[in-house]
């Protein structure tokens, strides 16, 4: 299984809202990651975390919570968005932290109203 | 041809021709390089890496060739075909954590 599964695809969320995106991946890997990535840009990290812990926060709002349960999850707590927040929202996850190649999902695409 | 506009630079090349896709990268402390390619709907898809020990790597119609003189990385497609055709971004790792560069649209036509 090389697979990183995201879910929903696509979410539409109020600005008063609370959503969560989620990610799984069981490929052992042991460092997870959360990108943003606006359309025609490349995508931009937010969160690393490695070990099951956050190890990189890139100066992301806290209305954006990353949340780590187990090895194999990733989850990403929404609230109160911006709709400057709507983009596609990337996990990936590789087998370590470092010099490694990253193994993206298919992304959540959002959407603030 | 190549062309630059306000967004994305793109790339357009007949089925069968060879495709060239170039990036700059921005810090010389990174030692390990990946291209993307993105299809429009989907999350980035690995095509070949490439450590700052080599300056040429080959794949199954894909080669990389870097230049870390002048931090240049460039892609190389053999026999393009239509399914290449996607944005591609080369990433670099300074510090260990995945920086992607702006990205070229590729369009193969028939």
């Amino acid at each position: 299984d090389t697979e990183v599964t995201q879910t929903p695809k696509h979410l539409v969320m109020g600005m008063t809202n609370k959503k969560s995106l989620k990610c799984e991946q069981h490929m052992g890997h042991r460092a997870m990651y959360w990108y943003k990535q606006k359309a025609k840009k490349p995508p931009e990290l937010m969160f690393v975390y490695s070990y099951e812990k956050l190890s990189i926060n890139e100066s992301v709002p806290s209305r954006f919570s990353p949340e780590c349960p187990n090895s194999s999850l990733l989850n990403l707590h929404l609230h109160a968005l911006q709709p400057e927040d709507s983009a596609l929202y990337l996990c990936a996850s590789s087998r370590d932290r470092g010099n490694e190649k990253l193994f993206f999902g298919s992304g959540t695409q959002l959407s603030v109203l | 041809g190549e062309s630059v506009g306000l967004h994305l630079p793109t790339l357009s090349v007949q089925e069968g021709d060879n495709s060239i896709i170039n990036c700059a990268y921005s810090n010389s402390a990174s030692d390990y390089f990946i291209w993307y390619k993105q299809e429009s709907g989907k999350g980035p898809q690995f095509i070949i890496d490439i450590r700052s020990n080599m300056d040429k790597r080959q794949g199954q119609r894909v080669t990389v060739l870097l230049n870390k003189t002048v931090k240049h990385l460039s892609l190389q497609i053999a026999a393009t075909q239509p399914g290449d055709s996607a944005v591609y971004f080369c990433a670099e790792t300074p510090y260990s954590t995945l920086t992607f560069g702006k990205g070229t649209m590729l369009l193969v036509s028939p």
